[in-house]
């Protein structure tokens, strides 16, 4: 089955800085990547998702990357705000179904 | 639309009682997937439904553990009978075959005394 590995576990930038997550993933035929955003005692949140047949995609402040060769996909946030602390968790979805393989989460922190 | 909803939001029980949560999914939506989330083990996925036939129960912890899916539009979780090491938060999740995307429930916070 599908095996996903995200890094770091935890983040601590200063408020305005960048902030990168990564995470790698086994299967081939994943197809769908999202992330999502927990903040403290709530539900995790789709953030932004990006499919096997596209390299990149924007969100204002967040963009995500993939590299199918290479089997990893990043989270980039510029411009980190206080608002932006929270877990971030990346997924992979292979052909099968429509179930995610979570990976470990990281814990984002933004210093003001 | 109102979003996944689970019931309750909080329970707090004591060891050996059973205990059942609550899920009902966005309508329309043919998948429904139940997790368990704990500082320990993060984010697992129990089991998942499509078209309310259980398709993966692999992460159910044991016996102890059931789910049904009666209807498109209700599931429920039990646990009988409940343990301490139960205690976490449990999330159900729907989502379409027309789209990939995991909507999350609110969540139900299980503490077990």
């Amino acid at each position: 089955g599908e095996n996903v590995e995200q890094h770091p576990s935890t983040l601590s930038v200063q408020e305005g800085d960048s902030a990168v997550i990564k995470c790698t993933y086994s299967d081939s035929a994943s197809n769908y990547f999202p992330w999502y955003k927990q903040e403290l005692g709530k539900r995790p949140q789709l953030i932004i998702d990006i499919r096997s047949n596209v390299g990149e995609k924007k969100d204002q402040r967040i963009a995500v990357t993939l590299n199918k060769t290479a089997k990893h996909f990043s989270l980039h946030i510029t411009e980190t705000q206080p608002e932006d602390s929270a877990v971030y968790f990346c997924a992979a979805k292979d052909n099968a179904g429509n179930m995610l393989t979570f990976g470990g989460g990281t814990r984002l922190m933004v210093k003001p | 639309d109102a979003g996944v909803i689970q019931s309750p939001r909080h329970e707090v029980t004591e060891m050996g009682q059973e205990v059942t949560l609550r899920c009902k999914p966005i309508s329309g939506h043919d998948y429904l997937f139940w997790y368990r989330q704990t500082m320990m083990r993060g984010l697992e996925l129990l089991i998942y439904f499509n078209n309310n036939v259980p398709i993966d129960d692999s992460g159910m912890p044991e016996d102890r553990f059931s789910a049904k899916m009666p209807n498109a539009s209700f599931s429920t979780l039990k646990i009988q009978p409940s343990e301490p090491r139960d205690s976490a938060v449990y999330f159900c999740a729907s989502s379409s075959t027309n789209t990939d995307t995991q909507y999350f429930g609110p969540g139900t916070r299980l503490t077990v005394l």
